[in-house]
C-alpha cells in the first residue's frame, strides 16, 4: 500500500482565497483524522471521521474551516476565506479504528500571504 | 479537555549520553502512544503502551507506563545523532490527541 497520500505538498495562497487540501487514506482504514501543526500549538486535532461520518469537529477553529469525506477513499479540508494565521502544516492520518496506530501522510505546508 | 504535557520542550545533549523525556496526561486513555517525527515528514509510531506499569524496549529506547496509566517516560541509552527528532506522545481512544512534543538534538 502507498500509505496516506496528501496533496498538494506545498500551497502558497493570498489572503482571502479558498484553499482545498486533499487526502487519500489507507485502504481498509475506518477512521480518518485531520491535524494542524505549528511550533506554538503543536499537533492539533481538527476533525475526525469514522466510516465517512464526521464524529468530532470540536477542533475546527472557525466556520471558515470545513471538511468532507464523500467516500472511504477521499477527504478534503477546505479553508474559505484563508488568513495568514492559517499558515501551518496540515496532516491527514488514518487507522483501522479504536486506539490503534495512526498512519500519517507527509503533510501539506500551507502559507497564506 | 484532555491534555498531554511533555517535558522538556527542548533537549540538546552529546552523543553517548543518556536521557529521559516525560509525558503526563490529564486523563486516562485506552492506550498511550509514542511517535517520532523527522523534518518534512509525518509522525511515525514507536510504541504503544496499554497496561499500567508496562515497560517496553525498542533497541536503546525504553518506554515506561505509570501504574495509574496517566504518565509515561521514554529513556534513550547512549544517544546517537540518528535519534535527533521530535518525540510526541499521544492519548488514543476513538480519537488521538497529541502532546506538543520534545524536540531532541544529539550533538556528534
Amino acid at each position: 500500500d502507498a500509505g496516506v497520500i496528501q496533496s498538494p505538498r506545498h500551497e502558497v495562497t493570498e489572503m482571502g482565497q479558498e484553499v482545498t487540501l486533499r487526502c487519500k487514506p489507507i485502504s481498509g482504514h475506518n477512521s480518518l483524522f485531520w491535524y494542524r501543526q505549528t511550533m506554538m500549538r503543536g499537533l492539533e486535532l481538527l476533525i475526525y471521521f469514522n466510516n465517512n461520518v464526521p464524529i468530532d469537529d470540536s477542533g475546527m477553529p472557525e466556520d471558515r474551516f470545513s471538511a468532507k469525506m464523500p467516500n472511504a477513499s477521499f477527504s478534503t479540508l477546505k479553508i474559505q476565506p484563508s488568513e495568514p494565521r492559517d499558515s501551518a502544516v496540515y496532516f491527514c492520518a488514518s487507522n483501522p479504528g479504536g486506539y490503534t496506530e495512526a498512519f500519517f501522510g507527509q503533510g501539506t505546508r500551507l502559507t497564506v500571504v | 479537555t484532555q491534555l498531554l504535557e511533555q517535558s522538556p520542550q527542548f533537549l540538546s545533549i552529546q552523543e553517548g549520553e543518556n536521557l529521559t523525556v516525560y509525558c503526563n496526561s490529564s486523563s486516562v486513555f485506552s492506550s498511550l502512544q509514542w511517535y517520532r517525527q523527522e523534518p518534512g515528514e509525518g509522525p511515525v509510531l514507536l510504541v504503544t503502551v496499554v497496561t499500567g506499569g508496562e515497560v517496553k524496549k525498542l533497541k536503546r529506547l525504553t518506554f515506561q507506563f505509570g501504574d495509574a496509566r496517566k504518565d509515561s517516560s521514554l529513556h534513550i541509552t547512549a544517544a546517537q545523532p540518528g535519534d535527533t527528532g521530535l518525540y510526541l506522545c499521544a492519548g488514543a481512544d476513538d480519537k488521538i490527541i497529541f502532546g506538543k512534543g520534545t524536540r531532541l538534538h544529539i550533538l556528534p
